[in-house]
């Protein structure tokens, strides 16, 4: 089995300042990682995905997340945010190998932009 | 080409009563899986279906069910009502051209909100 945590529940942040957003997970077995955005009254888009190869994957709109297997993290961070970025944010992880798709997701972060 | 529609996008029904829900995926996806969002206990993965058959299931009780038709179509039914079952509802809809884990893509979700 896996878990997911979002080390924060809530992160506010001026607008133009850079941001992160921490995940860490556990599980017995390796792991594909994903970062999804939730606008309100939405819902979830795939912002970014960790499935082989650099450890390093970043997304269209300028976030980007690094995957660390020896710390099992898998960080969400932006050099400068927007207003448009005000969002929920969800780490989530599946199993590699499975048969089928099972997420396994954090609790979310609430990204609060401000001007 | 157009993403995963979910239907009705609310409803509001009363303890007892049951509910089905509705879920076409993007064309040509074969798998659907569906999620539970609730403030308190977050994103939980429901069941998945592929190819008309349940591949994979969460814990959930056996008042939640669900199928999946020949065109990939996804229903999910929740009999005797309980005021816990209110929630969003989400949908996600993945290619799976192997057997193994693919991208997840999400409708906009059904709100029910139980009386």
């Amino acid at each position: 089995a896996q878990s997911v945590t979002q080390l924060d529940s809530q992160v506010p942040v001026f607008e133009e300042a850079p941001v992160e957003l921490r995940c860490n997970y556990s599980s017995s077995v390796s792991v594909y990682l994903f970062w999804y955005v939730q606008y309100p009254n939405q819902g979830l888009q795939l912002l970014l995905k960790y499935l082989s190869g650099s450890t390093l994957v970043e997304s269209i709109n300028g976030f980007e997340a690094e995957f660390n297997k020896s710390q099992t993290s898998f960080h969400l961070r932006k050099p400068s945010v927007h207003i448009s970025d005000t969002a929920e944010y969800f780490c989530a992880v599946t199993a590699r190998g499975n048969a089928g798709n099972m997420l396994t997701f954090g609790g979310g972060t609430r990204l609060m932009v401000k001007p | 080409k157009a993403g995963v529609t979910q239907t009705p996008r609310y409803l509001i029904k009363t303890r007892g009563q049951q509910v089905t829900l509705s879920c076409s995926p993007i064309s040509g996806h074969r798998s659907v899986s569906w999620y539970q969002q609730t403030p308190g206990q977050g994103l939980q993965f429901l069941f998945e279906y592929f190819s008309e058959t349940q591949r994979n299931k969460g814990n959930f009780p056996g008042r939640f069910s669900g199928r999946q038709f020949s065109n990939s179509r996804s229903e999910m039914n929740v009999s005797t009502l309980e005021l816990g079952d209110s929630a969003l509802y989400l949908c996600a809809s993945s290619l799976q051209t192997s057997g193994t884990t693919d991208t997840q893509y999400f409708g906009p979700g059904t709100r029910l909100t139980v009386l």
